[in-house]
């Protein structure tokens, strides 16, 4: 299988920044998503990289090195909305067993103090 | 537009038993995929249909099996549940199956086996 591999809990201060950290094995990769999760419920989608560099969407953004086999989510100016779980996944391509679908990694809890 | 939705949200069943989870996508999308995911962990790959045609499996037992329907919703139906069963079993759809297709995720069936 394709190890997906990012912290299990990360603590921030309102108004901070954080960033998560994600790794994978690079070979047949696809396309990397982040999706945020709050307890309790479904993951919601945040962002999708397939291409090296950094995508922007308000607050959060997320960056990916295919080379490196790594990605990040930057969550910005912190709110304690975001205390939630992160969850990383990878898509690999039609060349590898994992066609189609999502590899999760276990997710970051994010808590967010005042 | 609703979003895609799961019944029934919870279900208390017990060992030996069999259970029918339903997911309908979101209107216009065409592939349903399945997820088992167990608490502190990400959420793991079970199916995928695409046009009513099975696209992927993940490493489940043949206990699990699931079909798609010709409006596209699907049932995801498991046999002879154990205990390790409990879990969010989460229904994703898409628009298709490619690459950069974002899956969105229903509210999730919980499961609990006694």
């Amino acid at each position: 299988g394709q190890n997906i591999d990012q912290p299990t809990e990360m603590t921030a201060t309102e108004g901070a920044i954080v960033q998560i950290n994600c790794t994978y094995q690079t070979s047949g990769f696809n396309g990397l998503f982040w999706y945020q999760q709050h307890a309790g419920e479904a993951p919601t989608f945040l962002s999708y990289n397939v291409l090296d560099g950094l995508e922007e969407k308000g607050r959060f953004s997320s960056f990916l090195s295919r080379s490196k086999g790594y990605s990040y989510l930057l969550l910005k100016e912190l709110q304690m909305k975001d205390s939630a779980s992160y969850l990383c996944a990878v898509r690999y391509g039609p060349a590898t067993d994992s066609w189609g679908k999502l590899q999760f990694g276990a997710g970051t809890q994010v808590v967010v103090t005042p | 537009d609703a979003g895609v939705t799961q019944s029934p949200t919870h279900l208390i069943k017990t060992r030996g038993q069999h259970v029918t989870l339903r997911c309908s996508p979101i209107s216009g999308h065409k592939s349903v995929s399945w997820y088992q995911q167990v608490l502190g962990q990400g959420p793991q790959f079970i199916f995928q249909y695409y046009e009513k045609e099975e696209r992927g499996r993940g490493n489940f037992p043949d206990r699990f099996s699931a079909r798609q329907f010709p409006n596209y919703s699907s049932e995801l139906n498991v046999n002879a549940l154990l205990l390790g069963d409990s879990a969010l079993y989460l229904c994703a759809s898409s628009l298709g199956t490619g690459g950069s297709e974002t899956q969105y995720f229903g509210p999730g069936t919980r499961l609990l086996v006694l």
